[in-house]
C-alpha cells in the first residue's frame, strides 16, 4: 500500500483556485493516484484519478509530476461548499487513507 | 443511478449487546470495503472483499468484529459484545474491481454507532 503525506489544513480564498499537494514517494509504478473528498457528516466522494499524465473532469484538475512522486489537486474557484478534508491516496488492493487536508474556503 | 446504501443510518445500542450493520453495494461492483471512523478522525480499513471472498482480514480491530458478503452483493458487518470504543461511523464502498488499479471506491454515507 501506497503512503501519503498531506497538509494538515490549508485555507483559500472564496472565488480563487485552490491547490492541495500531497507526496506519494512510496506509489509504485501501475498504482494510480486517487482523490477523494468528505465534507462533514457524509461519506467520502471520489474527486479524480490518475497515473501518469494530468487530468482534469468537471470537479477538478490533477497534476502528477513526471517521477510521480508527488501531485496537486486544483479546484479552479473555490466555492464555500468546497469546505472539506481531502484526501490523497494511492491504489491497490488495500484503499488505505492518510489524514487528508482539512480546506476551508474563506467568503 | 443508485449509489451505496447503508442501514440502518443510525443505531444506539448497549455495552455487550450485538449489532448488525447493513450495506448495498452499487450494482455490478465486484469490490467491497468496510471503514471505520471515530469522531474527529480519518478512515480506518477494516476488510474489503472480492466477490463473497475476503482477502484481507488484517484491518478488523479485534474477533468480535465479523463481516460476510453473500451472492456478490449485500455485505454484513458484525460486532459482537459491543464496547462503547466501537461507537463510530462505520462506512462501506464499493468499486467495480479490486486488483485493477483504475477502479474509484464510491462510498454510502455510513452508519453512525453509539455504544452506551
Amino acid at each position: 500500500d501506497a503512503k501519503t503525506t498531506q497538509p494538515t489544513s490549508m485555507d483559500c480564498a472564496e472565488g480563487r483556485a485552490a491547490n492541495l499537494p500531497c507526496n506519494h514517494s512510496t506509489i509504485s509504478g501501475n498504482e494510480y493516484v486517487y482523490w477523494y473528498r468528505q465534507i462533514h457528516s457524509q461519506g467520502p466522494q471520489y474527486i479524480i484519478h490518475g497515473l501518469k499524465n494530468n487530468e482534469t473532469n468537471e470537479m477538478a484538475s490533477l497534476i502528477i509530476t513526471e517521477d510521480r512522486k508527488s501531485s496537486t489537486l486544483i479546484l479552479p474557484h473555490a466555492t464555500l461548499r468546497d469546505t472539506a478534508v481531502y484526501y490523497c491516496m494511492g491504489g491497490g488492493n488495500q484503499f488505505y487513507f492518510g489524514t487528508g487536508t482539512s480546506l476551508t474556503v474563506i467568503p | 443511478g443508485a449509489g451505496v446504501s447503508q442501514s440502518p443510518s443510525n443505531k444506539v445500542t448497549e455495552k455487550g449487546k450485538d449489532v448488525e450493520l447493513r450495506c448495498d453495494p452499487i450494482s455490478g461492483h465486484t469490490a467491497l470495503y468496510w471503514y471505520r471512523q471515530s469522531l474527529g478522525q480519518g478512515l480506518e480499513f477494516l476488510i474489503y472483499f472480492q466477490g463473497n471472498s475476503a482477502p484481507d482480514k488484517s484491518g478488523l480491530p479485534s474477533d468480535r468484529f465479523s463481516a460476510e458478503r453473500t451472492g456478490g452483493s449485500v455485505s454484513t458487518l458484525t460486532i459482537q459484545r459491543t464496547q462503547q470504543e466501537d461507537s463510530a461511523v462505520y462506512l462501506c464502498a464499493s468499486s467495480f474491481l479490486t486488483g485493477r488499479r483504475n477502479s474509484p471506491l464510491h462510498f454510502g454515507n455510513g452508519t453512525r454507532l453509539t455504544v452506551t
